[in-house]
Parts: C-alpha cells; sequence; structure tokens
C-alpha cells in the first residue's frame, strides 16, 4: 500500500540551527500538508503547497519557516532558525487530486520527532 | 473560524465496558474523520463521515454523524486494551483539517 514516507524519523538540534525536515508524498499525489504535534497537544496545521506554490499557511508558519518541493518525489519543510518551541512532532500529509474521490484523504507519514536543545 | 471540540479528553475504561466519545465542531464541514494515535506514533484513519446521518463500524469502534448538530460520536463497545490510544476528531471545509485536541483513552482490566 502506497504511503508518506517521513525522514528522518528523530532530529536533535541546537537552538538557532537549520533544519529541514523531509517528505516523500504519495506517488500520484499533488496536494501537500505540514502539521505540527508539540507533545501532549493536538495537531495544528502549518501550510499546504499545491502546483508548487503554498496555497494555505496558518499562523504559526512564520518567516522562518519555508516548503519547497525541489524535485518530483520529495517535498520539504525548513526551519531557518529554531527555537526550543519548535520541538514537535512534524507530519508530512498527501491528498490525492481526484476530486471523484469524496472521502478526500489526507494521508498521513509516521512523522519526524524535532528536539531543540 | 472552525473550532472541533471533543470530551472526554481522558478516558480509563474497565475491559468490556461501552462508552462514548464526543466531538462537537462550529461550523458546516465537508468532511469529519476520526484518527487514532498510539504514542509515538502516527495517525492511523479510522474513519471518514461525509453526510449527515452517516453510520460507519470496524470491530468495537463505530462513528456517527449528525451535521445539524455538527456532532460527531465514536462509540466503544466491550472495550479491549488495545483500543488503549489517543483518538482525535478532525473536520475540514476545503482543507487543511482543523483537529480536536484529542481523547486519551486507557482501557484497563
Amino acid at each position: 500500500e502506497p504511503e508518506v514516507t517521513q525522514t528522518p524519523s528523530h532530529q536533535v538540534t541546537q537552538m538557532g540551527q537549520e533544519v529541514i525536515l523531509r517528505c516523500v508524498p504519495i506517488s500520484n499525489h499533488l496536494y501537500f500538508y505540514w502539521y505540527r504535534q508539540i507533545l501532549g497537544q493536538k495537531v495544528e496545521f502549518l501550510v499546504s503547497f499545491y502546483n508548487n506554490e503554498i496555497s494555505e499557511k496558518s499562523e504559526i508558519f512564520d518567516d522562518q519557516f519555508s516548503v519547497e518541493r525541489p524535485d518530483g518525489s520529495n517535498f520539504t519543510l525548513k526551519i531557518r532558525s529554531t527555537k526550543l518551541e519548535d520541538s514537535a512532532m512534524y507530519f508530512c500529509a498527501s491528498r490525492d487530486t481526484n476530486l471523484a474521490d469524496a472521502k478526500n484523504i489526507q494521508y498521513f507519514g509516521a512523522g519526524t520527532r524535532l528536539s531543540v536543545l | 473560524e472552525l473550532k472541533v471540540e471533543q470530551n472526554p479528553l481522558f478516558l480509563s475504561m474497565q475491559e468490556g465496558k461501552n462508552y462514548t466519545i464526543y466531538c462537537n465542531y462550529s461550523t458546516t464541514s465537508d468532511r469529519l474523520y476520526w484518527y487514532r494515535q498510539d504514542p509515538g506514533k502516527s495517525l492511523e484513519s479510522l474513519f471518514v463521515l461525509l453526510s449527515n446521518g452517516a453510520v460507519k463500524q470496524e470491530g468495537r469502534l463505530m462513528a456517527s454523524l449528525d451535521t445539524k448538530a455538527r456532532l460527531s460520536t465514536l462509540h466503544i463497545t466491550a472495550a479491549v486494551h488495545d483500543l488503549s490510544a489517543t483518538y482525535f476528531c478532525a473536520v475540514d471545509r476545503d482543507t487543511p483539517l482543523v483537529f480536536g485536541k484529542g481523547t486519551r483513552l486507557s482501557v484497563i482490566a
């Protein structure tokens, strides 16, 4: 069964450092998302991406964040200068473009746990 | 702004008992999802509910949707330890998903 793949599974970084989280969405999907879950809290939307551009972003997604689709398979989230409060689990998700699929399910990757020290 | 409220947030129940988790949302939505999350793991899709009166069942879990009341329920029948996890409902209206805070379920012997 196709799945969304995220790497690394755990990233430890020092405050102020840049990190890049990687995602390989399901191959025929064209809508991509990043969500964040701080430990013990709910899942929060960060950004959605379609047709090589951001389609929607939340208040959390400030200038320190960026997303990119550098090639035909990867979808990355970059945090330029990490802060302690960026420590969280980051989930990538993708969605089929088949509008006839009324379920319109977003499929989630296993997540990357980011620890900022 | 779309808001999603779940209750209870914590639930400890004995094996064999029944219980219901509630999910209220504030505005009209297109779809309602239930996800399961085990500690440190990703989100596993359980149910997608599309229309008023929709009911779906999988094993000991049954989800329903009342769009007029803006309410979904996840009913657990004869709980077993393997159901221990955090359950999230999520709502979307032209995506992205808005999640509830989750219900942490512990099933004890």
